[in-house]
Formats: structure tokens, sequence, C-alpha cells
């Protein structure tokens, strides 16, 4: 089975603190993705990762930045955390970019106060 | 990708079919039909995704009507377990395997 985790479930931290949000798959994928979930807009893309040190751009990057220094590896960083970033945040992966399943992590509940 | 229409919320008896219907009248010809499921605290599933055939995996049953313009999933014995947000998604293959979740169908079933 496809394993996504993701370093923690639930995080709170201040405003203005740097966070780094860290995601594992074990499966070889070569894309990941980051995405946050709030009530009411549903998931949206932030960013996601085709290759080792690549990155793109989703719908909503403002705010974060991502790295991607090896392949199983997909970090999400708030450089400085605001609180309208706090929601849940979810990690996904999938094979290849004509692949039809995304493996989803278990998300990151967030917290910025 | 084409915009789909779900009801927000369903209700469903515990074994008894759960058929959860979405609307995509604007759907392109090389765009799929997917479906997957978020179960409280937890990440989505992916469950099924069809062309225009009807689909069948051990989870559930895909059947696209031959227009394309609609689509139901059906989970033929639902549980309590099945109790999860239900999203329909249509997407081309070649679109980057980005997918955009809407609201989704809150499906609730009862014992």
């Amino acid at each position: 089975d496809v394993k996504v985790t993701q370093s923690s479930r639930y995080l709170v931290k201040r405003t203005g603190e740097k966070v780094f949000l860290e995601c594992v798959q074990d499966m070889d994928h070569e894309n990941m993705f980051w995405y946050r979930q709030d009530p009411g807009l549903g998931l949206r893309l932030i960013y996601f990762s085709y290759d080792v040190k690549m990155k793109e751009k989703g719908d909503i990057p403002e705010g974060y930045s991502v790295s991607r220094e090896k392949k199983e590896r997909f970090s999400l960083i708030l450089e400085s955390a605001s609180t309208n970033q706090t929601s849940m945040y979810l990690c996904a992966s999938s094979l290849s970019k004509v692949s039809y399943e995304q493996y989803f992590g278990p998300g990151t509940r967030l917290t910025v106060t | 990708d084409a915009k789909t229409t779900q009801p927000p919320s369903m209700d469903c008896a515990e074994g008894r079919a759960a058929n959860l219907p979405c609307n995509h009248s604007t759907i392109s010809g090389n765009e799929y039909v997917y479906w997957y499921r978020q179960i409280h605290s937890q990440g989505p599933q992916y469950i099924i995704h069809g062309l225009k055939n009807n689909e069948t995996n051990e989870m559930a049953s895909l059947i696209i009507t031959e227009d394309r313009k609609s689509s139901t999933l059906i989970l033929p014995h639902a549980t309590l377990r099945d109790t999860a947000v239900y999203y329909c998604i249509v997407r081309a293959n070649n679109a980057g395997n980005m997918l955009t979740f809407g609201g989704g169908t809150r499906l609730m079933v009862k014992p």
C-alpha cells in the first residue's frame, strides 16, 4: 500500500514564526502536492512538484514556499506564519503526470495564534 | 476543468444502496469523471474513475449517462463507515495531474 505521511497531525504556532510541514511518500512517486482545506472552500492547491528540485505554483501560493530535495520528501514552508494560514494542510502524491489516482496523507491541522 | 454540481448532503440507510449524483454538463470529450471521498479527519481517498463506459470496482460502481453530462456513484451496500464527503471531479488526463475539489456531497449512513 502507498503510504503518505505528514510530520504532525496537529500544530500550533505563533504569528511570525517560520513553519515547516513535512511530507514523505514511500512509493517512489514522481509527483507531490500540497493542498489546504478550509470550510466552504474545499481543497485548494498551493504548490506541486513533478520531480526533485522542481516546483510549480498552484492556485494559492502566496505566503508559502516549498522544497523538494529528495524524491520522497516534499516540504511546505510558511516563512512568516499569519492567522489566515490557520487551516488543514494535506499532502498528496501520484505516480506520474498521467496517473489518475492521488494518494493523500492524513493532514496537518495548523493553528496560528 | 469542467464544473461539477453535487447535492450538499444525502442520507442513506445502512445496508441499502447509496446513489450519489453529479452533474457535469460542460464536460469535454477528453475529460474523465473521478470520484474521491473524505472520511472525517482523514485525507481524501480515490474511489473510481471513468470516461464514458460504466465502471465497477471493489468499492463502488460509476454510471455515466450516454451524453456524459451527468454521472452517479453507487455504493451497493452502504455501511456506517461509508459516512463521508464524496467529491465528483472532472479532469482531462493531460491536465498535469491536478485535481480541483468542489463542495462535494456529505453522505450520512444511518443505522
